[in-house]
């Protein structure tokens, strides 16, 4: 297997702009893990989902964030609109039973 | 609620040096522990887990023993190379869920 897959790798975009994170789970899995990464902050868990549903999201910052999960090889994370602050490093995993993260999306607001 | 408190880093070692990195976790049932390691640039990789009280966890020469009476799951090296600077982050999950607690991470620096 590929592993969890994240797209894109990098993106740098303006304030208040519209952001899309994709993440593709590994096979099989039937959870799916959003974190945000920073310095200051560390490692949050923002939202995580079991068999495509949202289970809890309480970890997202505000209504400027939203996540979805049309099927079972897909999710995405949304930010509209986008901030300087929401700048980090944004993981994807998935899980059944050990999670598996992907390598990131490193989000750059300007 | 569960928690895990990892000790404040960064760990800096020379190669070869014994490693130890501290975990303890606060849980109101039988979790399940975990160290997961972050090289520079990449996402968290599972480094080993123990499942049940006395268990150890064990990968690339790191080991982690689940000790239920100290409540502790910390990670030892015998030898540390280069190439283990990272940061390394202790975690439990509830066993409801694949959620996962995890800890703050602590760096870890080794110089040849």
């Amino acid at each position: 297997d590929a592993g969890v897959i994240q797209s894109p790798r990098h993106e740098v975009t303006e304030m208040g702009q519209e952001v899309t994170l994709r993440c593709k789970p590994i096979s099989g899995h039937d959870y799916l893990f959003w974190y945000r990464q920073t310095m200051m902050r560390g490692l949050e868990l923002l939202i995580y989902f079991n068999n495509n549903v949202p289970i809890d999201d309480s970890g997202m910052p505000e209504d400027r964030f939203s996540a979805k999960m049309p099927n079972a090889s897909f999710s995405t994370l949304k930010i509209q609109p986008s901030e300087p602050r929401d700048s980090a490093v944004y993981f994807c995993a998935s899980s059944s039973y050990e999670q598996y993260f992907g390598p990131g999306t490193r989000l750059t607001v300007t | 609620g569960d928690s895990v408190t990892q000790m404040e880093g960064p760990v800096t070692l020379s190669e070869e040096a014994f490693l130890t990195i501290n975990c303890t976790y606060t849980a109101t049932g039988y979790p399940s522990l975990f160290w997961y390691v972050q090289y520079p640039g990449e996402g968290l990789q599972l480094l080993l887990k123990a499942t049940k009280a006395d268990d150890k966890g064990s990968n690339k020469g790191f080991e982690a023993t689940y000790r239920k009476e100290t409540t502790s799951f910390h990670l030892e090296k015998g030898s540390v190379q280069v190439s283990d600077s990272a940061v390394y982050f202790c975690a439990l999950s509830d066993g409801d869920t694949d959620k996962l607690i995890f800890g703050t991470g602590t760096r870890l620096q080794v110089f040849p």
